[in-house]
């Protein structure tokens, strides 16, 4: 599975747009970018997934330039609830392999 | 609500005894995952099941052992349990449809160990 590495943590105030950014340098070619949210004593809930260029969805944006060596979740006009850990994963199609969630980056939305 | 469910949400239990933490997956989900998070562990691979087989292993100690039955619920037995064995543990599940990396998580169970 390719290395992640993301900022540990962040804070935003209320309303502002949030980008983070992951890293992987080593990406496979069939690997897909996936990101998830998790608050505290709950489990991670999917987020968004992408392969190339941008996905969007009611939720996220996820932006992946044209190596894909990097990844970025863009989160609109957050809200206090939006406040979490977020994780990056890269890895293969099918799922079959070992998961890394990492460390992920606590997100802190400030009033 | 993911359509993973798990049982029981706490468990309180004693060093030395032996648990059973039960997932139930959602309708159709072929793959059962099982992590494990400590305050200073974050969150780990345990183990994956497919249809019955088990199909990745991470970091899963020797005294766990897991299995998927027929109708697709999954089991992970602690056993010998130390106080370093409390944690969040986690099952998710996934449709081989999706074919990425989409998993839904259950609620997770609370294991303390005293």
């Amino acid at each position: 599975l390719a290395k992640t590495t993301q900022p540990i943590s962040m804070d935003s105030y209320e309303g502002q747009e949030v980008n983070i950014t992951c890293s992987h340098n080593n990406i496979a070619t069939n690997d897909y970018i996936t990101w998830y949210q998790q608050f505290p004593s709950q489990g991670p809930r999917f987020i968004i997934q992408g392969y190339k260029t941008k996905v969007t969805n009611e939720v996220a944006s996820l932006f992946i330039p044209a190596d894909r060596k990097s990844s970025t979740l863009s989160l609109p006009r957050v809200s206090l609830s939006d406040t979490a850990v977020y994780y990056c994963l890269v890895g293969p199609s099918g799922g079959y392999q070992k998961v890394t969630f990492g460390t992920g980056t606590k997100l802190q939305v400030i009033p | 609500d993911s359509g993973v469910t798990q049982t029981p949400k706490h468990l309180i239990t004693a060093t030395g005894q032996r648990v059973t933490l039960r997932c139930s997956p959602r309708s159709g989900d072929l793959s059962v995952y099982w992590y494990q998070q400590s305050l200073d562990q974050g969150l780990q691979f345990l183990i994956q099941y497919y249809n019955g087989e088990e199909r990745a292993k991470g970091n899963i100690l020797e005294r766990f052992s897991a299995q998927q039955f027929p109708d697709l619920h999954s089991e992970l037995n602690l056993s010998s349990l130390e106080l370093g064995d409390s944690a969040l543990y986690f099952c998710a599940s996934s449709s081989p449809s999706s074919g990425k990396y989409e998993q839904y998580f259950g609620p997770g169970t609370r294991l303390t160990v005293t």
